[in-house]
This record gives C-alpha cells, sequence and structure tokens, in this order.
C-alpha cells in the first residue's frame, strides 16, 4: 500500500516569508508526528497529533511553527516569517494509536535563503 | 529527559568486517528501544525494536540486545555488505501512551568492496 507521503520535496524560500509543508499519513493511522532533521541538532520531535488533536506540541520551537490536522489524515506543518536557522529536512511519521513503530516519510527539505 | 547517546562516525569497514555501532540512552521510565536506518537518498526505515529488558531485535542480519543493567542498546552485524551503507539512529520511545521519539544524532557506516 502507499506509504507516507509528504510534499514539497524540496522548497527554497526567502528569510522572512511563510511556508507549509504537508504531510499524508498511511491511510488508518490515526498518530501522526512531525521531526526536524538538521545538521547542528540531529533529528528532533516537533509535533503529534491523534486524530485531530494535538496533546503534545512541546518540539515546536517558536511560536513562528505552527500545524494542524483535518479529518484525522492530512496535516499541515506551517512556519511563518522564515529564519535561516529554519533550514533542515521536515520529517513527518504516522503509526496506529498505541503502536511503537512509526512509518516515516521521504521528508520535505527546507532551505531559507 | 530523555536522550541518546551513539558512536559518532562515520564507520569505515571493508566487506565482510564485523559492526558494532554503540548506543546508549537515558530514560526515566522503560523504553522501547529501535535502530532507524536511513539509505542514501531515502527516508527512516525501521531496522529492528525491542521492547523490554533482555529482548533481541533482529533483521537483516543485525542484531540489538535491550540491556537495562547498562543501558544500552548496541547494533551488531558479524558480516557487513556494501548495501549496509547507510546512516543509522538509535531511538528511544518512553511508554507515555504514545510514541515520540528520541534519536541520537546518527551514525554514519561506510562499507568498501
Amino acid at each position: 500500500g502507499a506509504g507516507v507521503s509528504q510534499s514539497p520535496s524540496n522548497k527554497v524560500t526567502e528569510k522572512g516569508k511563510d511556508v507549509e509543508l504537508r504531510c499524508d499519513p498511511i491511510s488508518g493511522h490515526t498518530a501522526l508526528y512531525w521531526y526536524r532533521q538538521s545538521l547542528g541538532q540531529g533529528l528532533e520531535f516537533l509535533i503529534y497529533f491523534q486524530g485531530n488533536s494535538a496533546p503534545d506540541k512541546s518540539g515546536l520551537p517558536s511560536d513562528r511553527f505552527s500545524a494542524e490536522r483535518t479529518g484525522g489524515s492530512v496535516s499541515t506543518l506551517t512556519i511563518q516569517r522564515t529564519q535561516q536557522e529554519d533550514s533542515a529536512v521536515y520529517l513527518c511519521a504516522s503509526s496506529f494509536e498505541g503502536s511503537y513503530e512509526q512509518y516515516f516519510g521521504p521528508g520535505t527539505r527546507l532551505t531559507v535563503t | 529527559g530523555d536522550s541518546v547517546t551513539q558512536m559518532e562516525g562515520p564507520v569505515t569497514l571493508s566487506e565482510e568486517a564485523c559492526l558494532t555501532i554503540n548506543c546508549t540512552y537515558t530514560a526515566t521510565g522503560y523504553p522501547s528501544l529501535f535502530w532507524y536506518v536511513q539509505y542514501p537518498g531515502e527516508g527512516l526505515q525501521l531496522l529492528l525494536k525491542a521492547t523490554k529488558a533482555d529482548d533481541k531485535g533482529s533483521n537483516k542480519g543485525f542484531e540489538a540486545t535491550y540491556r537495562k543493567e547498562t543501558t544500552s542498546f548496541h547494533l551488531e552485524k558479524g558480516s557487513v555488505q556494501v548495501s549496509d551503507s547507510a546512516v543509522y539512529f538509535c531511538a528511544l520511545s518512553d511508554r507515555s501512551g504514545y510514541s515520540t521519539l528520541t534519536f541520537g544524532k546518527g551514525t554514519m557506516l561506510l562499507v568498501s568492496p
């Protein structure tokens, strides 16, 4: 079956612009996670969704970052007023609720110039 | 908070050599432990997991044993192949009802023919 998909695969934006990153989880997976992979910091957790609600937003680095999920499926991560330090690969993962096995998408590489 | 420490790379080996990538963790409870692999140009894939002390996870010739007494989960393979060249991430998930992953910084493995 289809895996986790993310779009766009690459995004180059100018400092100060807003960007939206999209994640389509595996059908039937109610848990959805966003992570960030950057050279200096490794892989960091950003936010967790259970259905459409986000009980854990503890990894969001600033109030410029927000995310939503609709219909228990697609999720969008929005970064406002992008900064150069936001440059990273943003990864989405999904799983069945309560399962320890997360399936990762290919990521979106964001470059802020 | 939880943390994972793994040896820095790159690790360079010849084909058929033995591999060990060290991983130790700090967690308040009894986490589940994972090894993820990222092949060049691809997304993260779960390689193996162990959910309780003394469990051994294994897959594709790789093994790791959950050692609670030493808080370790070292990855081993008896004979590596060129196709094993990738970045390997050790990770843990605490038992908090959902499975946010805390990752190590990753270890690059380069296997030459």
